[in-house]
């Protein structure tokens, strides 16, 4: 059954501090892995699709990284904007192609 | 702006009660999906519609069912309300079968059963 962790659940940090966030999936084969940001009171909104071990994706402060059994969003220098709930989702290879959501790592940063 | 549109955007109700939820999808998009979102499981799917036919079930209760019509605008008919149904249901559009992954979501529709 496909599986989907996210840590932590819940992040604080000071402006300017990097940290990452982790996503560790199980999945009968892989088709993607993306990140979504949710703001309170608002519906997720699409940051990166990841394929396959090794690719990395990069917006603004945001990398994402990708391998065979997790992922990191790694946040740079974050701003108070930044501030939102991440939500990792993975995509099966067969079967149905929706998306399997993980329960977040909700952020915030402290000016 | 995703230009997913969804409404009623908040609706309070009593179980045993049926609701419609509605959603429009982005200009374009053929794909339409519905998920839940409740405080302690995430998001939830529950069904797909691609231009207008059944395309992936998932959690989703028999008490619940949905559509999408000729428009491409797609209604979640819930009933038999239950204290549990209470959550955040957001509709989601794509542009194909959603392989991308890229998906856009409206804001969702705040249900809350008394």
């Amino acid at each position: 059954e496909d599986q989907v962790t996210q840590s932590p659940e819940a992040l604080r940090l000071q402006e300017g501090e990097s940290s990452s966030l982790n996503c560790s999936y199980t999945v009968s084969g892989l088709r993607g892995l993306f990140w979504y940001r949710q703001d309170p009171g608002k519906g997720p909104e699409f940051l990166f699709t990841l394929y396959s071990a090794g690719e990395e994706k990069e917006k603004e402060r945001l990398k994402a990284t990708l391998t065979k059994k997790e992922s990191f969003l790694h946040i740079t220098a974050p701003k108070p904007e930044d501030s939102a709930t991440y939500l990792c989702a993975v995509q099966a290879r067969t079967g149905a192609n929706n998306l399997f959501f993980g329960t977040g790592t909700r952020l915030t940063v402290i000016p | 702006d995703s230009g997913v549109t969804q409404t009623p955007k908040h609706l309070i109700t009593a179980t045993g009660q049926r609701v419609t939820l509605r959603c429009s999808p982005r200009s374009g998009d053929l794909s339409v999906y519905w998920y839940q979102q409740s405080l302690d499981q995430g998001l939830q799917f529950l069904i797909q519609y691609y231009n207008g036919e059944e395309r992936a079930k998932g959690n989703i209760l028999e008490r619940f069912s949905a559509q999408q019509f000729p428009d491409l605008h797609s209604e979640l008919n819930l009933s038999s309300l239950e204290l549990g149904d209470s959550a955040l249901y957001f509709c989601a559009s794509s542009v194909d079968l959603g392989h991308t992954g890229e998906l856009f979501f409206g804001e969702g529709s705040r249900l809350t059963v008394l």
